[in-house]
């Protein structure tokens, strides 16, 4: 069965820093991933998504993200962080042909002034 | 961009009444809905699939007579909780797809049984 694992409950990062959230799958093949993020009380908004093609994906609000195939991650990063990026990140991987996303636990990112 | 409603936004019941959630798609025609719940601080489970006009799907281990969805039409599909229990308290988000591949969620509902 298809996982994905975020290994990081928490990620506590001064504004104005880098960011990088950290996300593997486990798969067989190259499956479809995602990265949304949920603010408080709130659902989810889609960051960015990985199909095929190009590795390094480019979202919105500044974030993007790298397909490292040998290493079967799916890693977050900003280059710098804004105070309202603080929210709770999914990193969620589907099969081809369902599109239909498994979420890892998520990671909360903490923003400190 | 697509926008996917859910209404009430919060609920708190009694234990033993039921509570109906409804998950509408506002300027695009789904054909498939998602229903998720989400406990504190962990990540979203997939309870059931739903497909305008059919049975919905059941993930193992949901209890379908628990959890009642209707799907009657391509922009609104409703989750019933039965006889509710404290247990059932969670936080429930629908997602909706129209012909592509992403699915929109909605903001969620709070529900809380007493």
């Amino acid at each position: 069965a298809q996982s994905v694992t975020q290994p990081d409950i928490h990620i506590t990062v001064s504004e104005g820093a880098s960011l990088e959230l950290r996300c593997n799958y486990s798969y067989g093949a190259t499956p479809y991933l995602f990265w949304y993020v949920q603010s408080p009380g709130q659902g989810l908004q889609l960051l960015l998504k990985y199909f095929s093609g190009d590795t390094l994906v480019q979202g919105i609000k500044g974030f993007e993200a790298e397909f490292k195939r040998s290493q079967s991650s799916f890693n977050l990063r900003k280059p710098s962080v804004h105070w309202s990026d603080a929210a709770e990140y999914f990193c969620a991987v589907a099969l081809g042909g369902s599109y239909i996303p498994t979420f890892g636990r998520g990671t909360s990112l903490i923003v400190h002034p | 961009g697509a926008v996917v409603s859910q209404h009430p936004s919060r609920v708190i019941c009694k234990s033993g009444t039921s509570v109906k959630i409804e998950c509408r798609s506002l300027d695009f025609q789904a054909t498939t809905m998602f229903w998720y719940r989400q406990f504190p601080k962990q990540s979203l489970m997939l309870m059931a699939t739903s497909n305008e006009g059919s049975k919905a799907t059941y993930e193992q281990g949901v209890e379908k007579d628990k959890f009642l969805i209707n799907h009657a039409s391509l922009t609104l599909s409703t989750l019933t909780v039965t006889s509710a229990h404290p247990e059932d308290s969670s936080f429930y988000i629908c997602s909706a797809r129209a012909q592509g591949n992403e699915q929109f969620f909605g903001p969620g509902t709070r529900l809380t049984v007493l």
